[in-house]
């Protein structure tokens, strides 16, 4: 089975812009969860989503949205970029999203710089 | 409040038994995992513990005691491909839901 995939995998953006990345979850998988991750805060969750539907969100301001699509592909959207949001963001995709295992796979993630 | 703790460093040598413990600290539980992940590489998922007791796989074996709201990683016969970040993760309530939290992350530096 392929992996979770994002795109881009490097993105340069300057404050004020908006941003859109993309995941592909490993197929089957029905549940999508994007994390913000930088060498200050670690791995931050910023939201989870379970057939088309945002199921869980982390605390990150408005700007930050996604949603998910019928074939589980994902989408995430940050608008109003600040230098703030420069991090590596994850893509995990998993079966179900809760339960005993909540093994989450991760993609190779997609590095924002913002400037 | 809310939180999950694990060393930010442990270093060992080759061959060697390291032990990379996590506490936690919340209302609600739904059981711990553990994650790998190299530099400019993404997390890889090691282990879960969903109840009490000693989880082995390979090298890697993990370990959970609810009562103590503690676990750890156990990583044997150490190689220097084991030099990574390994985070501890569960779910915390969060507004009637649970969400996933990692720890910080340790890092491991293994020396010949």
């Amino acid at each position: 089975k392929a992996g979770v995939t994002q795109t881009p995998r490097y993105l340069i953006k300057t404050r004020g812009q908006q941003v859109t990345l993309s995941c592909s979850p490993i197929s089957g998988h029905r549940s999508v969860s994007w994390y913000q991750q930088t060498p200050g805060q670690g791995l931050q969750f910023l939201f989870e989503y379970f057939s088309e539907t945002q199921r869980n969100k982390g605390n990150f301001p408005g700007r930050f949205s996604g949603r998910q699509f019928s074939n589980s592909r994902s989408e995430m959207n940050v608008s109003t970029l600040e230098l703030g949001d420069s991090a590596l963001y994850l893509c995990a995709s998993s079966l179900a999203g809760t339960g005993d295992t909540d093994t989450q796979y991760f993609g190779p993630g997609t590095r924002l710089t913002v400037l | 409040g809310q939180s999950l703790e694990q060393p930010s460093e442990v270093t060992a040598v080759e061959g060697a038994i390291v032990q990379i413990n996590c506490t936690y600290q919340t209302s609600g539980f739904y059981g711990l995992s553990w994650y790998q992940q190299h530099d400019g590489g993404a997390p890889t998922f090691l282990s879960y513990n969903g109840l009490d007791g000693l989880e082995e796989t390979g090298r890697f074996s993990s370990f959970l005691s609810r009562s103590d709201s503690y676990g750890y990683l156990l990583l044997q016969e150490l190689q220097m491909k084991d030099s990574a970040s390994y985070f501890c993760a569960v779910r915390l309530p969060s507004g009637g839901s649970y969400i996933p939290t990692f720890g910080r992350g340790t890092s491991l530096i293994v020396h010949p």
